[in-house]
């Protein structure tokens, strides 16, 4: 069965600075992945995903992810963080012959004036 | 937007009582999706459809029914509420053209006491 870890259940940075949240996968196809943003009380919004073209994707919002399948990694990324990045993010491994999709448990991030 | 409506948004009911939450869509696509989402568990699935009147189980299905009679519905059914199934209840579906993407509805916040 295919997993999610994502490294940090809390993040807090400075509006303008560099965000890093980290996504470790495990899978036994080549799996797609996702990253998912929820704001407080509202659904989820795609932001980006990966299905096996470059590994370096972007996506909505200055948002951006590496697949490094090396490290069987996929972590997000932002050069400057602002304050509406606030929110939960979720790091999701996808099988699609299986229906089988997997969401880690989410990473909140803080944005400080 | 996905053109995914829930209802209700939120409910509270009482231990052993049915519940039923509706999901709609307006672009008649093949897959749906029933999620609930605890904290620390990110989301997990708990029954899918591929089509009107196939379904299968997902994750977490114990105690959860669904029904599928036509394809722009599904429903997801608590025969007998438990306090455990305190939850948000998210739809997705999966749009024919974009593959693995599942895009989300608005949730609904359900409280059993």
């Amino acid at each position: 069965a295919q997993s999610v870890t994502q490294l940090d259940s809390h993040v807090s940075v400075s509006e303008g600075t560099p965000v890093l949240l980290r996504c470790n996968y495990s899978s036994s196809y080549s799996p797609s992945l996702f990253w998912y943003v929820q704001h407080p009380n509202k659904g989820l919004q795609l932001l980006l995903k990966y299905t096996s073209a470059a590994t370096l994707v972007k996506g909505i919002n200055g948002f951006e992810a590496e697949f490094k399948k090396s490290e069987t990694s996929f972590h997000l990324t932002k050069p400057s963080a602002h304050m509406s990045d606030a929110a939960e993010y979720f790091c999701v491994v996808s099988d699609l012959f299986n229906n089988d999709m997997r969401f880690g448990a989410g990473t909140r991030l803080t944005v400080k004036p | 937007d996905a053109g995914i409506t829930q209802s209700p948004r939120h409910k509270v009911t009482e231990t052993g009582t049915p519940v039923t939450l509706r999901c709609h869509q307006t672009e008649n696509h093949r897959y749906m999706y029933w999620y609930r989402q605890d904290p620390g568990h990110g989301l997990r699935l708990i029954h899918y459809s591929y089509g009107v009147k196939d379904t299968d189980k997902g994750e977490v299905s114990d105690g959860y029914s669904v029904s599928r009679s036509k394809t722009e519905d599904f429903l997801l059914t608590l025969e007998s509420a438990t306090s455990s199934q305190t939850s948000v209840y998210f739809c997705a579906i999966r749009r024919d053209t974009t593959q693995e993407t599942q895009y989300f509805g608005p949730g609904t916040r359900l409280l059993v006491l």
